[in-house]
């Protein structure tokens, strides 16, 4: 079945410096992936949508220059938290879909546990 | 803008009983209605999906049922077992723009052992 790696599976890093989070698809091409990010006991909240070869689409409330994403190959995409905060602190789940013409399922990683101090 | 809403957040049921979370959606352009299971700390998985076109699915002790005209979507677990503990996530998506995945506040499942 189709696999998504994340890396870091965690990072703790001090306010002001920016992290980067990698997330591949291991056994398939992505054309797009998403980057989520989830508090405690919510829901899955879409940050961007990622597509290769082209700029991410963020959602409404999501800071371009805050959260960079680059989607640099079929099998890599990367978020970069830069000078983060502690409120920045959160469950990062990055997820890719099978590009197939009739397939729409999407695969999450593990997901990155970031805390800003 | 497009709105997936989840009932109920919490559920509590007994070994072997059935439960039932049900979805409804607000963009009638939603084509494709994915669950989701997830454990405390992991990823979530993927357990079962349907389709625009179709009406019910069932794999094994799950299933799922849409309605497109009432845009509500369910699933349904039967002969629940405490590994079926865990957040349930609806979602709805649709081709185009994007193939943006709207989900579910998610539905916290606990069965009694």
């Amino acid at each position: 079945g189709a696999v998504v790696s994340q890396h870091p599976s965690w990072v703790i890093c001090k306010s002001g410096t920016s992290v980067k989070i990698e997330c591949r698809s291991l056994d398939f091409q992505a054309t797009t992936m998403f980057w989520y990010r989830q508090f405690p006991k919510q829901s899955l909240m879409l940050m961007a949508t990622s597509n290769e070869g082209s700029k991410a689409t963020y959602e409404q409330g999501v800071e371009k220059d805050k959260f960079l994403i680059n989607h640099a190959s079929l099998t890599l995409s990367t978020l970069t938290v830069t000078s983060a905060h502690p409120e920045d602190s959160s469950f990062y789940i990055c997820s890719a879909r099978v590009s197939t013409t009739v397939s729409y399922e999407q695969y999450f990683g593990p997901g990155t546990r970031l805390t800003v101090t | 803008g497009e709105n997936v809403e989840q009932h109920p957040s919490t559920l509590s049921v007994q070994e072997g009983d059935s439960a039932v979370i049900k979805c409804t959606y607000s963009d009638s352009a939603s084509n494709y209605f994915p669950w989701y299971k997830q454990e405390l700390g992991k990823r979530p998985q993927l357990i079962i999906d349907i389709r625009s076109n179709v009406g019910e699915k069932k794999d094994q002790r799950i299933a799922v049922t849409l309605n497109k005209t009432a845009k509500h979507f369910s699933l349904h677990i039967t002969e629940t077992q405490p590994e079926d503990s865990a957040v349930y996530f609806c979602a709805a998506s649709k081709e185009g723009g994007g193939f943006k995945t709207i989900f579910g506040a998610g539905t916290r499942l606990f069965v009694k052992a």
